[in-house]
């Protein structure tokens, strides 16, 4: 089964600009989950994408935004791209269960922003 | 509030010898707990999850690692470490709630001398 895919890998902006991520979970799983990884702040939850529906988010700007298709593939947004934005963003994956705690998350290999 | 605290942020392990990885957490319910590793430019990989049941729990790559619910604990432990070991290792706290949330610890880097 292929895991979880991220596009792109490397990506360069600069401020103000706005940056689109893409994620494509393990097939049969319809829970997304996104992560921030920064040196200073360490892995930070962004939000939850199940069905759909985001059934949670994270302590971030509204700024930062995302969605969930119908083949549960997600992207995230950021828009005025600011410097500390410069982050590798994971995306995680999971089947639902009646215990979403519980449910192991697959990661993806993440996407590195820099913001110029 | 939920936190997963690693106190080591690097050791350094001989090749051959053993390791133990700490975290402890903070949690009012019954907690899920996972131990991910990453290597550089990589994501996280699974490399085993505690749930329920046997405090002792096996994953891959030879790690195992202990619940303690008294000393709110999830240590990491290997027998014998390998060069390929290198990496950061990540503890964390999976929410007993109705959607997903990993809180992970700040993580350890372990680096393998000969």
């Amino acid at each position: 089964k292929a895991g979880v895919t991220q596009t792109p890998r490397y990506l360069i902006k600069t401020r103000g600009q706005q940056v689109t991520l893409s994620c494509s979970p393990i097939s049969g799983h319809r829970s997304v989950s996104w992560y921030q990884q920064t040196p200073g702040q360490g892995l930070q939850f962004l939000f939850e994408y199940f069905s759909e529906t985001q059934r949670n988010k994270g302590n971030f700007p509204g700024r930062f935004s995302g969605r969930q298709f119908s083949n549960s593939r997600s992207e995230m947004n950021v828009s005025t791209l600011e410097l500390g934005d410069s982050a590798l963003y994971l995306c995680a994956s999971s089947l639902p269960s009646g215990s979403a705690g519980a449910d192991t998350q697959y990661f993806g290999p993440g996407t590195r922003l820099t913001v110029l | 509030a939920q936190s997963v605290t690693q106190p080591d942020i690097h050791i350094t392990v001989s090749e051959g010898a053993s390791l133990e990885l700490r975290c402890n957490y903070s949690y009012g319910a019954t907690p899920y707990l996972f131990w991910y590793v990453q290597s550089p430019g990589q994501g996280l990989q699974l490399l085993l999850k505690y749930f329920s049941g046997d405090t002792l729990v096996q994953g891959i790559k030879g790690f195992e690692a202990e619940f303690k619910r008294s000393q709110s604990s999830f240590n990491l432990r290997k027998p014998s470490v390998h060069w390929s070991d290198a990496a950061e290792y990540f503890c964390a706290v999976g929410l007993n709630t109705g959607f997903q949330k990993l809180v992970f610890g700040t993580g350890t880097r372990l680096l393998v001398s000969p």
